[in-house]
């Protein structure tokens, strides 16, 4: 079946610690985006790619960093840069251009410990 | 810009009609959209509509747009228990509008 996958659904990373959240999708999809979701925040854009080798900063990026080496792949390293990781980590992919939704993987949500 | 404003909270008894509001800032949207979310699960689409659009029906889903006033709805008829979940709406930007920007999500209750 054709979808996004994250993984892992639950993780918990030490204070000072580098994590990676994993994105994988099977649609062929060239643009990919990373959330972050806290209560009553909605959805914040942390990074997107348009395009394999290529990624924008959202509007937080900063303690964050991606990688785009393959279509199918976007992982979110955070870093212990970012000072308040707790939060709910989502995943999405769309086609590019003006038509079309993001599909949405499962979330990963973080935990500092 | 990117602003999209929704109400955090809407309670209703099950049966009745729920509506659901958002208001965006950027004219330049051309798609607008409406996410359901389950507790700890990531985003579905419900439905989109085209900003050329005043209103689309999808079986107990409506959607209107007021293009004016840069509001958007959603009206859920006969509510369920079920549709008790975090309601987004989305508008898509950005150069070759590959942005999607949300709303703060507003959490619909349905009372039995």
């Amino acid at each position: 079946d054709g979808g996004i996958t994250q993984s892992p659904k639950y993780l918990f990373r030490k204070e000072g610690q580098n994590v990676t959240l994993s994105c994988e999708q099977n649609l062929n999809h060239d643009a990919m985006y990373w959330y972050r979701q806290d209560p009553g925040q909605g959805l914040r854009l942390i990074y997107y790619s348009q395009i394999v080798n290529d990624f924008q900063k959202g509007d937080i990026a900063e303690g964050y960093s991606v990688s785009r080496e393959k279509k199918e792949s976007f992982p979110l390293t955070v870093t212990s840069a970012q000072k308040n990781p707790t939060a709910f980590y989502l995943c999405a992919s769309s086609i590019t251009g003006q038509a079309g939704e993001a599909f949405f993987g499962q979330g990963t949500r973080l935990t500092v410990v | 810009g990117e602003d999209v404003e929704q109400s955090l909270f809407l309670s209703v008894r099950e049966g009745d009609s729920s509506v659901i509001n958002c208001t965006y800032t950027d004219s330049s949207s051309t798609y607008l959209y409406w996410y359901k979310q389950e507790p700890g699960a990531g985003l579905q689409l419900l439905t989109y509509i085209f900003s050329n659009m005043d209103m689309k029906q999808d079986q107990r889903l409506t959607v209107l747009l007021n293009k004016k006033d840069k509001h958007l709805s959603l009206r859920i008829a006969d509510t369920q228990t079920g549709d008790s979940a975090i309601y987004f709406c989305a508008e898509r930007l950005g150069y070759n509008f590959n942005k999607f920007y949300f709303g703060s999500g507003t959490k619909l209750n349905v009372k039995p």
